[in-house]
């Protein structure tokens, strides 16, 4: 199974800051990954694919980067809204494996 | 608009079974790929099964093989996972999530049920 390493697990941030997370995979993935925003009690919502793609609605402080086994998510300046776990996932072989998240909170 | 209602979640006891419904309405339930995704408390999340819109292809996690079943009923627009011999460990609250056309990544979720095992 691929693994993915998400860091760090914890970030505090000011709104306004840009934040950068980081996904590792265990092993190359090309530029099959994908990160998802949840909020507590709630599904997560994709936001990129295919590693740097935005998905339609997602705002453009939001975007992704990397390939092979390195990958990064960068908000360019946060927002209130923005304060959430954030989920890589590896979309190139079953099975699928998700980082184990990182939590932006209010610093 | 797209929508995934989970549906069948519950308390049951270590060894019992349950199964979860998806409802999914607002786009051709027949062409996609579907999933079950699980959410332990305070957890990150873990991929449980997957089956194509034909239901010709099917995979587990390793963690639930044996153990539970994935179907759908396209006439219905329906997803299903079947889940016995639960565990302690299978708490958690379940997701259906539709697979992105072409591509393995999950555009679409439902809101979850909780599947709690406990005696």
């Amino acid at each position: 199974d691929i693994q993915m390493t998400q860091s760090p697990s914890t970030l505090s941030a000011s709104v306004g800051d840009g934040v950068t997370i980081t996904c590792r995979a265990s092993q190359s993935i090309s530029s099959w990954l994908a990160w998802y925003q949840q909020k507590p009690g709630k599904a997560p919502k994709l936001l990129i694919y295919k590693a740097s793609s935005l998905e339609s609605g997602v705002p453009s402080r939001f975007s992704g980067s990397g390939s092979g086994t390195e990958f990064t998510l960068t908000i360019s300046s946060l927002q209130p809204d923005d304060f959430a776990t954030y989920y890589c996932q590896q979309c190139n072989s079953y099975p699928w494996t998700f980082g184990q998240g990182t939590k932006v909170e209010i610093k | 608009e797209v929508q995934l209602v989970e549906s069948g979640g519950g308390l049951v006891q270590p060894g019992g079974s349950l199964r979860l419904s998806c409802a999914a309405s607002g786009f051709t339930f027949s062409s996609y790929s579907m999933n079950w995704v699980r959410q332990a408390p305070g957890k990150g999340l873990e991929w449980v099964s997957y089956i194509v819109p034909s239901s010709s292809t099917i995979y587990y996690a390793d963690s639930v093989k044996g153990r539970f079943t994935i179907s759908r009923d396209n006439a219905k627009n329906s997803l299903y996972l079947q889940m016995n011999s639960l565990r302690a460990e299978d708490t958690a609250v379940y997701y259906c999530a539709r697979e992105a056309w072409a591509a393995a990544y999950f555009d679409y979720w439902g809101q979850g049920t909780l599947v709690t095992v406990s005696s």
